[in-house]
Order: C-alpha cells, then structure tokens, then sequence
C-alpha cells in the first residue's frame, strides 16, 4: 500500500530564503508526481507534474525533483514572498489513476 | 477553460439527513473523480468516473454514499444518512489524460453534520 510522507509538517521562514519541502514515498512504482498548493478554504491548485520518466519540472521560482528509485521528491521554493504561505501538497498517481496524497507542509513566509 | 465546479461550497446538516454534492468538470474531461480530507487526516480517494462508468469505487467508505454521472457531465455524491464522521471536506477533480497533463481540482465542499 502507498504511503506519502511530507517533512515538515509546518515550516515558517523570513522572507526572500530559498527553502525545500520533501515528500517521500514507499512504492516507487508510480506514474508521476503532482505538487499543489492549497490556499485556507480553497481548492488544490496544480503547481508541477513530474513524469515517472522526467527528473525534475521547473516553473518560475518553482522547480521539482523526482528521485523514483529512492522514493523521494522535492519541491524548491527560491526567494519566498509572503504570497508563498500556503499548504503544499504532493501526490503521486499509480496505475489505478488514484492519486495517493501526503498530509502537507504548512507553509508561512513571515514579511 | 472554466475550471472544476463544485457546489454547495459549504454545507451544514443534521446527523440523519441526506446532502448531496455536485461537480461540474472542465468541458471534455471525461475522468473524474472525488476525494475527501476529514479533519486531521489527508487526503483521500473515493471513486472515479470514466465518462458515466465507475471505474473504480475503492474508496467509498460505505453504502450510504452514492455517487452518480448523468451522461458522463456532472457528477453528484450524495450522503444517506449523513453521520457525524462524514464531516470534512469534498474535492472533485477532472482530467482528460491524467498520465500527461494531471488532475484539476475544485474548490471543494466543506460538509459539516451536526
């Protein structure tokens, strides 16, 4: 059975640091992976996807890494703004098409 | 494109009532599929639509949940009694090739039964 797990749980930095959430998981077996943010009462907004075949995805201050052997991503944030404050989400999709989710990284960056 | 739409946003119901969700997905996306985060806990599978077929049901945690697709559009998900632990929130996403291009999601249905 899959498993996903976020470290940190919460993460509170000044801002402009560069930062690193992790998102680990136990079957490797996966399709690809998906980071999203979660704003408090709102929906999951896609930020990346990385294919089981890619490395990494990068989008603005964003870039993504997948390390499927070890069973680990990570999502890099570079110079943090306020609006960053989010919860980060990471799911990795397996062959039944269900994404299988950790519990979050709560994000705060502190102006 | 319009996003995944999710109505009510919020619902508040009494223990033994019936609610019942509705996901409207982006226009063409024929896979979609319904999560639920309850309180403390991630989020989780329930089922998955491939136009108006279930295929995959896994989730649901019992038989007092339905899902429904009417002609492969939008989606309901009723709860019939409703129970404490239901409580949480829904989260419908879409997708037209989940493998390339990922999952959207809605902005949920926060459900709470009192």
């Amino acid at each position: 059975k899959q498993e996903v797990t976020q470290i940190p749980a919460a993460l509170s930095v000044p801002e402009g640091e560069n930062l690193v959430l992790n998102c680990s998981f136990t079957d490797s077996a996966i399709y690809n992976l998906q980071w999203f943010r979660q704003d408090p009462g709102k929906g999951l907004t896609s930020l990346l996807l990385i294919q089981s075949s890619q490395r990494e995805q990068t989008s603005g201050r964003l870039n993504a890494s997948l390390d499927k052997s070890s069973g680990r991503s990570t999502l890099y944030i570079a110079a943090s703004q306020p609006g960053d404050s989010a919860t980060y989400l990471c799911a990795v999709i397996q062959g039944a098409q269900k994404l299988v989710f950790g519990q979050g990284t709560r994000l705060t960056i502190n102006p | 494109e319009a996003g995944v739409t999710q109505f009510p946003s919020h619902s508040v119901i009494e223990k033994g009532q019936t609610v019942t969700l509705r996901c409207d997905p982006i226009s063409g996306h024929d896979n979609l599929y319904w999560y639920r985060r309850v309180m403390g806990k991630e989020i989780k599978f329930l089922l998955h639509f491939v136009k108006e077929s279930k295929q995959d049901e896994s989730g649901m945690p019992n038989n007092r949940f339905l899902a429904e697709r009417t002609g492969g559009t939008y989606s309901t998900l009723k709860v019939q009694p409703a129970e404490l632990e239901d409580s949480g929130v829904y989260f419908c996403a879409s997708s037209q090739a989940p493998g390339v291009r990922g999952y959207t999601f809605g902005s949920g249905t926060r459900l709470t039964v009192v």
